[in-house]
């Protein structure tokens, strides 16, 4: 099966400037996620979607960053204006909720979107 | 708060002998536990999940232990091999509102020496 497609694969853009990154999830995935990884840590949860709608945006910077999943299919993640602390990772995720079994709450990862603010 | 922390930032082995990897977590309201393996310019990649009703669970060449008297979570690497240089984290998950919630630790990075 195909995987979970991120564009662009790299960024550069000076603070205060806008920026958007797409995920195209793996088909039939109702649940996408995105994560913040920074340079030396792990993947920090900004956004989940299951279908086209928000379960959980709670460490989601609302003042900057904007996501939507138009359709349940799809999703982008926008940042404006950017910060020089936004320079990160930006990692989209998908998973199929099958259960209560081992195996069901497996997260399939994107290459991530690489952002460096200047 | 949660929290999943990891023991050492770097493990140095050589090829062949066994990799232990372990974590902490300071919470235990989990539904379950997962490490993921992220190789350099690649987003993490699954390895292996344990529930948190179980105390083990194995897989090619991985077994994971968990220890919930002490909230403590490992990972061994048999035989280890240089593919298996990478940065090792793990995850925690809970179910909450009808979806998954996954929290991941900072990361161990494993270097394999020939």
């Amino acid at each position: 099966e195909a995987g979970v497609a991120q564009s662009p694969r790299y960024k550069i853009i000076e603070k205060r400037q806008s920026v958007a990154f797409w995920c195209n999830p793996i088909s039939g995935h109702a649940t996408l996620y995105w994560y913040q990884q920074i340079l030396g840590q792990g993947p920090k949860l900004l956004i989940q979607f299951q279908n086209n709608g928000v379960v959980d945006d709670s460490q989601l910077p609302k003042d900057r960053f904007s996501a939507e999943r138009l359709k349940g299919v799809d999703s982008t993640l926008k940042i404006q204006p950017a910060k020089l602390e936004d320079s990160a990772v930006y990692l989209c995720a998908s998973s199929h909720f099958k259960g209560q079994g081992t195996g069901a709450n497996v997260l399939t990862f994107g290459a991530g979107s690489r952002l460096t603010v200047l | 708060g949660e929290s999943v922390g990891l023991h050492l930032p770097t493990l140095s082995v050589q090829e062949g002998d066994n990799s232990i990897i372990n974590c902490a977590y300071s919470n235990s309201a989990s539904d379950y536990f997962i490490w993921y393996k992220q190789e350099s310019g690649k987003g993490p990649q699954f390895i292996i999940d344990i529930r948190s009703n179980m105390d083990k669970r194995q897989g090619q060449r991985v077994t994971v232990l968990l220890n919930k008297t002490v909230k403590h979570l490992s990972l061994q690497i048999a035989a280890t091999q240089p593919g298996d240089s990478a940065v090792y984290f793990c995850a925690k998950g809970r179910r909450s509102g009808g979806y998954n919630k996954l929290i991941f630790g900072a990361g161990t990075r494993l270097a394999v020496h020939p």
